[in-house]
């Protein structure tokens, strides 16, 4: 499978700054998708990465929070935006790479501690 | 109703007893079917797919009732190192997944 790397792995932040986290894969992809995971939480999808075009959302989130882009398909990257203590959480990227499959494989998530 | 309900556990198991956990999804469209390992403060890891009435690899089984829209998995002759998180995971009919909560596994020694 695909190895994906994330920057950074953990970073701490204060209110309405924002964060950008980048997500590489060492091979090409078609379908890349960011999701968060709240402390004792599962993880929830947050949106797909379209390679050139916009992203698409889960119902819950909004680009003007989490701009994702996708500028080729091996790289994508998320912004937490405006940043408040509820949006403290594990970012994880992962791919398909198994040609319809349906097996996602993720990278090692960005602890976000927002104060 | 969620999407995908587990049985939180936890599950509390000697080394070298039988486990076993189920749970059930609601999408009667969804086609492919997932158990991920997740290990404390770490990313979930693939474990197995489901993509029949069920499958084995190794000590590990899990089996798929679409009629009743559940899923399963048996943990034979546990380890310590099974000692972990367990996501179910079903796709949404698309190429999206749901995630379950998780069933959480310690096996003492």
């Amino acid at each position: 499978s695909a190895v994906i790397s994330q920057k950074p792995s953990r970073d701490i932040c204060q209110r309405g700054t924002s964060l950008t986290i980048q997500c590489q894969v060492d091979s090409q992809v078609t379908m890349m998708f960011w999701y968060r995971q709240q402390p004792g939480q599962s993880l929830t999808l947050i949106a797909t990465a379209n390679q050139g075009s916009e992203a698409t959302y889960e119902s819950g989130f909004v680009i003007d929070k989490f701009p994702i882009s996708r500028p080729n398909l091996t790289f994508s990257t998320l912004t937490v935006s405006n940043m408040s203590p509820e949006d403290s959480s594990i970012y994880l990227c992962s791919v398909d790479d198994t040609a319809g499959g349906y097996e996602q494989f993720f990278g090692p998530g960005t602890r976000l501690t927002v104060l | 109703r969620k999407e995908v309900e587990q049985d939180p556990g936890p599950f509390n198991v000697p080394e070298g007893a039988t486990v076993a956990f189920n749970c059930t999804y609601s999408n009667s469209a969804s086609q492919s079917f997932f158990w991920y390992r997740q290990d404390c403060r770490k990313e979930p890891k693939l474990l197995m797919s489901v993509y029949s009435s069920g499958n084995e690899d190794g000590r590990f089984t899990a089996q798929l009732n679409r009629a009743s829209q559940y899923i399963s998995l048996l943990i034979r002759d546990s380890k310590l190192s099974d000692s972990a998180t367990y996501l179910c995971v079903v796709n949404r009919g698309d190429y999206k997944l749901s995630f379950g909560a998780g069933t959480t596994v310690t096996v003492r020694a």
